[in-house]
């Protein structure tokens, strides 16, 4: 609908295993986000990165590996997660990262994701 | 640091009539931006509405508009006619110094038939 494709859109997987989330955005953007949505809290920006370099790390613990291969891509590798990491991940894109204009994100679908 | 603060969990309007979501928020910026994201039940989140602070003029997008009070830093969000469609949880945010964007905790809203 957006732009923005999120694969898997749900993903059960166990404490000891590994997994990555990927998205996609087909804007042209040079922007990418990674947010946490977890039930009854705000929206929690995880990473940002900004023409595939990293430019926000907002204390996530390092089970949680981010890589961005290029602008249009953005993974998110998991291993050995708790159950209190289930939640739904969303991708998001805007145009740049910049606070001079406004910068509408475009976000993805999510994945559901939970950790047994 | 920017706060934004949504005291409405959930809401509930008949279709048809109008509904005011509240947003109050908190920043030490001069310069910023204000957002409303709609995210409705098992789809993406998207763009309602935005306006920038030194504009004094509301914001208006066909049936959504705002209520910006800067100097009472408030930012309501108001849609009229209400629509079955509009059935999403709404999120307040504010954009400014620091790039990126903060969050309200959201306020479900509920059209009935």
């Amino acid at each position: 609908e957006t732009g923005v494709t999120q694969t898997p859109r749900h993903l059960v997987m166990g404490m000891t295993n590994k997994k990555s989330l990927k998205c996609e955005q087909h804007l042209g953007h040079n922007a990418m986000y990674w947010y946490k949505q977890s039930a009854k809290k705000p929206l929690e920006l995880m990473f940002v990165y900004s023409l595939e370099e990293r430019v926000e790390n907002n204390s996530v613990p390092s089970r949680f590996s981010p890589e961005c291969p290029n602008s249009s891509h953005l993974f998110l590798h998991l291993h050995t997660l708790q159950p209190e990491d289930s939640a739904l991940y969303l991708c998001a894109s805007s145009q740049d990262f910049s606070a001079r204009r406004n910068n509408e994100q475009f976000f993805g679908p999510g994945t559901r994701l939970t950790v047994l | 640091a920017q706060t934004v603060t949504q005291s409405q969990p959930e809401m509930s309007v008949q279709e048809a009539e109008t509904v005011t979501l509240s947003c109050t928020y908190d920043t030490s910026e001069n310069n910023y931006y204000l957002f409303w994201y709609k995210q409705p039940p098992s789809r993406q989140m998207i763009l309602v509405i935005r306006q920038e602070a030194y504009k004094q003029q509301n914001a208006t997008e066909n049936r959504f508009s705002v209520n910006f009070q800067k100097a009472a830093k408030s930012f309501s969000l108001k849609i009229s006619d209400s629509q079955l469609g509009d059935t999403a949880m709404y999120f307040c945010t504010i954009q400014g110094g620091s790039e990126k964007l903060v969050f309200g905790k959201g306020t479900k809203l509920t059209v009935n038939p």
